[in-house]
């Protein structure tokens, strides 16, 4: 199956300092979301992305098809940042399964004032 | 976006009973929902696709007898914790998947159920 793999796997950042996470992929996607999961286990969606750039407020997203990896940017960061991101994708040669997504390990992103 | 909703957020329940979770999508019709168990410190892992009006499909390893998913109407899906055992506590978290085009859907999630078996 296809494997997704996230890094860093953790990050401590001061409040204010950018980050990139990345998350590479091993085969050709369909789909890719980024997603960030707060303290309380609730997945919020930040984007849905299979390629190109979009953003949105101080966070931003690039997919590289072509290359299989996508960068999610987060700038100026906040304590309420802090949380666990997910990159998940579907995997383009599952047919008929529309929507199944496979999740990366996560990268756990502690903000602090 | 979707919301979606589950039901109970939190439940303990002794060794070898049931336990039932409700997932509900509560602005749009699903035809598909899927199931995830999320263990502490871990990622989301798919346990199964619940299909209105047929049976599941479930994940290779994911026992079918044990996890018992009804889809029986377009906006809820339950999963039955069948005998469960102390290695069933867990995150269980439902989502949907709301078409953008006709090939191309994005996953929205509810805010799981914690589940602990005594």
């Amino acid at each position: 199956g296809i494997q997704v793999e996230q890094s860093p796997p953790d990050l401590i950042l001061q409040e204010g300092a950018n980050s990139t996470l990345r998350c590479n992929f091993s085969d050709s996607v369909n789909n890719l979301q980024w997603f960030h999961q707060n303290p309380w286990g609730q997945l919020i969606n930040l984007f849905y992305i299979p390629s190109g750039t979009k953003q949105n407020g101080r966070l931003s997203a690039t997919t590289v098809a072509t290359e299989r990896y996508s960068l999610l940017y987060i700038s100026s960061s906040q304590t309420t940042d802090s949380g666990v991101y997910f990159c998940a994708v579907e995997h383009s040669m599952i047919y008929n399964q529309g929507g199944k997504l496979i999740f990366g390990q996560g990268t756990e992103l502690s903000v602090k004032p | 976006g979707a919301v979606v909703s589950q039901h109970p957020s939190r439940v303990i329940c002794k060794s070898g009973t049931s336990v039932k979770i409700e997932c509900r999508s509560l602005d749009f019709q699903a035809t598909t929902m899927f199931w995830y168990r999320q263990f502490p410190k871990q990622s989301l892992m798919l346990m199964a696709t619940s299909n209105e009006g047929s049976k599941a499909t479930y994940e290779q390893g994911v026992e079918k007898d044990k996890f018992l998913i009804n889809h029986a109407s377009l906006t809820l899906s339950t999963l039955t914790v069948t005998s469960a055992h102390p290695e069933d506590s867990s995150f269980y978290i439902c989502s949907t998947d709301r078409a953008l085009t006709l090939r191309s859907y994005e996953q929205y999630f509810g805010p799981g159920t914690r589940l602990t078996v005594t």
